[in-house]
């Protein structure tokens, strides 16, 4: 059965303090794996779309990196404004119009 | 462009009544999909449209009724809400392209009393 974890539930960073976030996947076949941020009240605003073992994608302080069996996001440095909810998803090749979520990780930085 | 726009952003049911979400896309995708957020349970797949004139069951449809109107506007019904369907409905839409991200509205949130 395909399957994303996310670990840690909740995190609480210093500003400044870096981390990183785990998403861990088991699919059949990997089509996409993707990440979004998601602010209380709002609906997932999508990060970055990673394809294919040892791919990278970097936005300002975030920083995605993908192997055949997880995902991690670090975030660098982070500030305030970087508080959230950030979910990861995948697309299997078996379910072509299908996105599999996580539960998510609730960053929390405090100033 | 506005992206994907949900309608009514909060809604108030009581047990049996019935109700209506819309949901509209301006990016002229063929994929559309409901989703419900509940606490600790992540993003959860109610229906979805592949293209205009289809629509699928996907891992929690029961209760809900789906209609594709057009390629711009999916809705989502409840035809007799319970408590169960408290939640949080967002609609998402993607490109046709294979691996293409979802853009997600800003939700609606029900209550079922």
């Amino acid at each position: 059965e395909d399957q994303v974890t996310q670990s840690p539930e909740a995190l609480r960073l210093q500003e400044g303090e870096s981390s990183s976030l785990n998403c861990s996947y088991t699919v059949s076949g990997l089509r996409g794996l993707f990440w979004y941020r998601q602010d209380p009240g709002k609906g997932p605003e999508f990060l970055f779309t990673l394809y294919s073992a040892g791919e990278e994608k970097e936005k300002e302080r975030l920083k995605a990196t993908l192997t055949k069996k997880e995902s991690f996001l670090h975030i660098t440095a982070p500030k305030p404004e970087d508080s959230a909810t950030y979910l990861c998803a995948v697309q299997a090749t078996s379910g072509t119009y299908k996105y599999i979520f996580g539960t998510g990780t609730r960053l929390k930085v405090l100033a | 462009n506005a992206g994907v726009t949900q309608t009514p952003k909060f809604q108030v049911l009581k047990t049996g009544q019935s109700m209506t979400l819309q949901c509209a896309q301006d990016m002229n995708h063929n994929s559309m999909y409901w989703y419900r957020q509940d606490p600790g349970m992540g993003l959860r797949l109610i229906y979805y449209s592949a293209s205009e004139g289809t629509t699928d069951k996907g891992e929690v449809p029961n209760g809900y009724n789906v209609s594709r109107l057009n390629k711009r506007e999916f809705s989502l019904r409840l035809e007799s809400a319970a408590p169960s369907q408290t939640s949080v409905y967002f609609c998402a839409s993607r490109a046709q392209r294979e691996g293409s991200e979802q853009f997600f509205g800003p939700g609606t949130r029900l209550t079922v009393l």
